[in-house]
């Protein structure tokens, strides 16, 4: 157990659909970053929260959106799902400056 | 910005043979290089990580070596074993920042 809390572990559902992951980060961590992970691809950097404010934006659909609650976990919204949206998205959470981050172990989204 | 190429994109080798892989970074003011290791269905698990001010790290059979004036650092994997059959990254981020900037992953096979 890493320490980062991500659910569900899996998801099923159909394209026009709106779904919402959820991310408990590791104790005392107050970075959560989010990333989305295509079938044999690397990670694709979608958002970045620090203690509850957004500080930098990747590759990141308009569909998407994301918000880290007072408690520092975090959800991220996804809207108007399409086929190419089924993917693995990961969580991972870090005390300061990027050093060390702690992954979660995924949601896999499937979109039928 | 930054960006990070790492090669091989695929390594096989024979179990207890050493494996390198290596990567390059573009900008001079990138000082953190953390590697990841990613198991079939799980995040990514930090392995090991240096700082600019350090040329080389052990630990166990793995080591990272850095080279600044170059703007590349490499990962060695000693005595490979059947459970070093993973996806790895690397990746490199600065102080005025909190993003990891990843290299595309190398997936490393070991022969039996």
């Amino acid at each position: 157990d890493s320490g980062v809390t991500q659910t569900p572990k899996h998801l099923i559902t159909a394209t026009g659909q709106r779904v919402t992951l959820r991310c408990s980060p590791r104790s005392g961590d107050l970075s959560v970053y989010w990333y989305q992970q295509s079938l044999d691809q690397g990670l694709q950097f979608l958002i970045h929260y620090y203690n509850g404010e957004e500080r930098a934006k990747g590759n990141i659909l308009e569909r998407f959106s994301a918000q880290q609650f007072p408690d520092l976990h975090s959800e991220l919204n996804l809207s108007s799902l399409e086929l190419g949206d089924s993917a693995l998205y990961f969580c991972a959470s870090s005390e300061d400056r990027g050093y060390g981050y702690t992954f979660g172990s995924g949601t896999r989204l499937t979109v039928v | 910005g930054e960006n990070v190429e790492q090669h091989p994109s695929t390594l096989s080798v024979q179990e207890g043979d050493s494996a390198v892989i290596k990567c390059t970074y573009s900008d001079s003011a990138s000082n953190y290089f953390p590697w990841y290791k990613q198991e079939l269905g799980k995040g990514p698990q930090l392995i090991i990580d240096i700082r600019s001010n350090v040329g080389e790290k052990k630990d166990q059979r793995i080591a990272v070596t850095l080279n600044k004036t170059a703007k590349h650092f490499s990962l060695h994997i000693t005595e490979t074993q059947p459970e070093d059959s993973a996806v790895y990254f690397c990746a490199a981020s600065m102080d005025s920042n909190y993003q990891l900037i990843w290299g595309a992953g190398t997936k490393l096979i070991i022969k039996p």
